[in-house]
This record gives structure tokens, sequence and C-alpha cells, in this order.
């Protein structure tokens, strides 16, 4: 199994200004990946984070607007830019060793006003 | 491309009565199947998972799901509801990739 652990665990943010939020593994992992829950329904997909190169983002999501970091197997981060009330969510991280399990972050809670 | 159909998003039951959530998928390939719990302000939990073999999967706290190829369904089901299962359940499949694909999510509701 795999513990994964996120910072911050929420913040409230003014419009326009960008967050970055850090998802430490405690065990090397194959893939990272970042999704968005918005109030109320289910997980988006965002990106796959790749380890040493860009991130591979899913359709409706952009570079510039969620760029995405991987420096290690067991580090990522994902950084919220130019934000506005839209962008209010749950952001959650996962990791695998296999294709047949994912481990989830405790998610980090947003709100921009 | 795969999807996932929850049936139902609230669901209420008395603490000790059968629960069930529904959950139907469409893949193009054999799936991967996942049942995941989210309690409230936490992250997603594993509960149990489909890969091959045995199509009758146990998981944690009492659940299991059976998958059914021929319904293209893997519902949950736990026989004696507790209080402490009152959460949000999501149905997820994969295509045997890494990519889940999630459903819209069921909450349980379990009542004294």
């Amino acid at each position: 199994s795999a513990v994964i652990s996120q910072k911050p665990s929420r913040d409230i943010c003014q419009r326009g200004t960008s967050l970055t939020i850090q998802c430490q593994v405690d065990s090397q992992v194959t893939m990272m990946f970042w999704y968005r829950q918005q109030p109320g329904q289910s997980l988006t997909l965002i990106a796959t984070a790749n380890q040493g190169s860009e991130a591979t983002y899913e359709s409706g999501f952009v570079i510039d607007k969620f760029p995405i970091s991987r420096p290690n197997l067991t580090f990522s981060t994902l950084t919220v830019s130019n934000m506005s009330p839209e962008d209010s969510s749950i952001y959650l991280c996962s990791g695998t060793h296999s294709t047949d399990t994912q481990y989830f972050g405790p998610g980090t809670r947003l709100t921009v006003l | 491309a795969q999807s996932v159909t929850q049936l139902g998003s609230h669901v209420s039951v008395s603490e000790g009565a059968l629960v069930l959530l529904r959950c139907n998928y469409s893949s193009s390939v054999p799936p991967y199947l996942f049942w995941y719990v989210q309690y409230p302000n936490q992250g997603l939990q594993l509960l149990l998972k489909y890969t091959t073999g045995a199509t009758l999967v146990k998981g944690i706290n009492g659940f299991e799901a059976e998958f059914k190829k021929s319904e293209t369904s893997f519902h949950l089901t736990k026989p004696s509801a507790h209080m402490s299962d009152a959460a949000e359940y999501f149905c997820a499949v994969s295509d045997r990739s890494d990519k889940l694909i999630f459903g819209t999510g069921t909450r349980l509701q379990v009542f004294p």
C-alpha cells in the first residue's frame, strides 16, 4: 500500500492568485495523478504527473492553468493558476504501484473568493 | 471508452438493514472495477476491487461486490448497515491502464 499526504489541507484564496498543492507519497509509485472534485460532484482526472517530463493533461485541462511537476517517484505538485471562484473544489492526488490499485491523498479543499 | 453509471445519488437505510448500491459500467475491454468510500472531509479509501478470477469480491468493513459480465454490473452490498457506513461511495472502472473513470457517487445515509 501507499500513504499519501497533501499540503495544504485547505485554503481560502483571492481571485487572480495562484496556489501550489504538494503531494507526498511514503513509497515510490509508478504513476501519480491529480483529480478535481467540484462541490457535490464526482472526481475528474486533471492530468497524469510524469516523472522528469511534462504532465499528460485530460481534455479540458491545460498546462497554463494547472502546471504540474514531478521531480521524483514520491513527490508531485499541482498549481492552480490565476484562480477564479469556479476553481473552488477539492483537489486530490493519487499514486499507484500497479494498474490495479490507486491510493488517494486526503485532498486539498480550495475556496476562491 | 469506459463509463460508469451509479443509480441513485442518495440511498437511505435503517441500521441493520441490507445495503445495496448499484453500479453499471461500459467498457470495450475486460474492465477492472473498484468501489471507493469517502467519509466527510476525507480522501478516498479503497473498499474492494475486481481484476480477474472470482467474480464475488470481499472488501473491508463487511462490504462485497459481484462482477456480472452479462449485466455489466458491479453492485456493492453489505448484509447489515452500521451507522459508521454513512459516507459517499464511488464506483470506478479502468481499462487496465492506470486511468480511473468514476461514477457520480451515491451518498449512503443510515438511520437508527
